[in-house]
């Protein structure tokens, strides 16, 4: 039973097109990340929620947004995606405390963003 | 800087034959894991080690931490075709997330 949904599993977007990824779980995992990972590089952490609370990479790009409206759903929203975006972006959860890594994280299958 | 490292970054071996790999960090640490991808899927969660913990099993896998120099192991026994895959460690200091190194991309040749 999948217990991390990845939608679309592909998607392909133009240049400067607004997108939107989204994940869902079924695991009822208070923390929910993603990451961008670009081909043969490892997993890089955009930014993750505990809980409502929405903590930002320092590095992360303004462009990318996230959203969490409710414990099982959270998106990914690119605002204007550049060429440089495209990746794959993973979605994991994890069930934790604040501030602590103690747990294993559960990943999504990941959706393969192209852009034209 | 990676706060993880994987050694290889890529290892070819015939099936039936062991792998290891290593990864080295930088700061303390409590706990370390590991996780292998298939290529153009997720990451599946293999074995987390905490910092208090030496050696830990897990069927055909054995990790190994060494706290006082920074570095642990990944060994796979009598390796298959299935292994095939990229195998990142995953570290995180004490309070914040976890980072993952680079990944070793293992071949496993029937």
């Amino acid at each position: 039973d999948a217990m991390v949904i990845q939608n679309p599993r592909y998607q392909v977007t133009q240049f400067g097109k607004p997108v939107t990824l989204s994940c869902s779980q079924t695991l009822n995992h208070n923390v929910m990340y993603w990451y961008q990972q670009k081909s043969s590089q490892a997993p890089k952490l955009l930014f993750h929620y505990y809980d409502k609370d929405f903590n930002n990479e320092a590095d992360t790009p303004d462009n990318f947004q996230s959203r969490r409206p409710n414990t099982s759903f959270c998106f990914l929203d690119i605002r204007s995606p550049g060429l440089g975006d495209a990746a794959m972006y993973l979605c994991a959860t994890s069930r934790e405390g604040r501030g602590a890594s103690s747990y294993e994280q559960y990943f999504g299958p990941g959706t393969r963003l192209t852009v034209t | 800087s990676q706060q993880g490292e994987e050694d290889p970054q890529a290892l070819s071996i015939q099936e039936g034959e062991n792998a290891t790999m290593n990864c080295s960090y930088k700061t303390s640490i409590n706990n370390l894991q590991w996780y292998r991808q298939n290529s153009g899927r997720g990451l599946v969660h293999l074995i987390l080690i905490r910092s208090n913990e030496r050696e830990k099993h897990s069927g055909r896998l054995r990790v190994t931490l060494d706290t006082s120099k920074k570095s642990s192991s990944l060994l796979i026994t009598a390796s298959r075709a299935a292994d095939t895959a990229s195998y990142f460690c995953a570290t995180a200091p004490p309070g914040q997330n976890f980072v993952f190194g680079p990944g070793t991309r293992l071949s496993v040749l029937p």
